[in-house]
This record gives structure tokens, sequence and C-alpha cells, in this order.
């Protein structure tokens, strides 16, 4: 069974620091995605990682994907108010399982001034 | 293009009342697929689809069924609601590929009474 976990669950920052976000997963997966939802709001898809040492940058959000340790990081740089948010990741078990995400548990970021 | 688009957006229902959820996308995508979100657990998948005529199901899939006729359609039923299916409801939908990402609806949010 499939299994994601995010580490923190909760995390308070001061604007202008950085922080970052830790995703592991339990069993081999060839995708892994970022996403960002706002209260009350859909999800918005922020990267998707398909390699071993593939790197995205947005902005001041970057992630990263080690497939073989099965960790991504989601690391934010100069945090700001907007980036306030929960931030899930999510994996695929592979193969023709696309749309088939088990997600983990979110982190809720919130940056204050 | 409206991409994919669920209704209703808020429901009540009391115990043991049928309803059914509404997705459709014009994204002519292949993958579709229905998640409920709860406080602290992310994401959890509930059924998916491939393709017209083809449907699976995902981590939760007791006291819902779908039905997937076309391929712009994926209706899911709530056969008679429990307290327990209290929560948000997002409908998904993916073209197939590597590197396709997941477009989600606006979601429902359902209070079962």
């Amino acid at each position: 069974e499939l299994k994601v976990e995010q580490n923190p669950l909760f995390l308070s920052m001061q604007e202008g620091k950085n922080y970052t976000i830790y995703c592991n997963y339990s069993t081999t997966s060839d995708r892994l995605y970022w996403y960002r939802q706002d209260p009350g709001k859909s999800l918005e898809s922020l990267f998707v990682l398909l390699s071993n040492g593939a790197v995205k940058q947005e902005g001041r959000l970057m992630a990263s994907l080690d497939t073989k340790a099965r960790l991504s990081t989601l690391h934010i740089t100069a945090a700001v108010h907007d980036l306030s948010a929960t931030y899930f990741c999510a994996v695929t078990a592979g193969g023709t399982s696309y749309g088939k995400l088990t997600f983990g548990q979110g982190t809720i970021l919130t940056v204050h001034p | 293009n409206a991409g994919v688009t669920q209704t209703p957006k808020f429901q009540v229902l009391k115990t043991g009342q049928s309803m059914t959820l509404q997705c459709a996308q014009d994204m002519n995508h292949e993958y579709m697929s229905w998640y409920r979100q709860d406080p602290g657990m992310g994401l959890r998948l509930i059924h998916y689809s491939v393709g017209a005529g083809i449907t699976d199901q995902g981590e939760v899939p007791n006291g819902y069924n779908v039905s997937r006729s076309t391929t712009e359609d994926f209706p899911l039923r709530l056969l008679s609601a429990a307290p327990s299916q209290t929560s948000v409801y997002f409908c998904a939908s993916s073209a197939q590929g590597a590197g396709e990402k997941l477009f989600f609806g606006s979601g429902t949010q359902l209070s079962v009474l």
C-alpha cells in the first residue's frame, strides 16, 4: 500500500525566511505532484516531478525529487504572506495509474510579517 | 474553456437520502477521478476511470457508485447518505501522459445530518 507522509504538518514562518517541506513516500512511484490549496478553494497544481534528480522552480518555490530516497522537498525562499496556504504532495503508483493519486496529509503554511 | 465543472457547490442531506454529484470536463481527458477531503487526512481517492465504460475503486469506495457513459461526464452517486460521508468532494481529470497534471473542480461541500 502506497503511503505518503509530509513533514511538518504545520509551519509558521516569518516573512523573508527560508524553509523546506518534506514529502516521503513508501513505495516506488514514477510521478510526484505538488499542489497548493487556499482556504475554501480547490487545488492548484504547482509542480510535476517525473525523474530522479528532477528540480523545478517557480518564483519563491522550488521542488526536487530523489526517487532512491523516496523523498521530495518543497523549498520556500524568502517567504511572503501570499504563500500562506496548505501544500500537498501526491504520488501515483506508476504504470497506468494516471489520475490515481495518493496524497500526503498537507502542510498548513502561515507566513507572518 | 470551463475545465472541470462540479455541481452542486453545497448540499445538505438527511441520513438515508440519495443524491448525485455531477462532474463534467471539456478537455477531452481520458482520466477522471473523485476524491474526498477531510480535515487532517489530505485527499482520498473514492473512484476513478480511465475512459468511457471503465471504472475502478479507490481507497474509500464504500457507499459510493460511479459510471462513465461519456468521456465528458463522471457522476458520483451516494446511495444512502450517512453522517460519515460529510466531507468536501473534488472531481479531477487528466490526459494520458507521464507529465500530465490533474485538473481539479471547485469542490462540493456535503453535509449529512
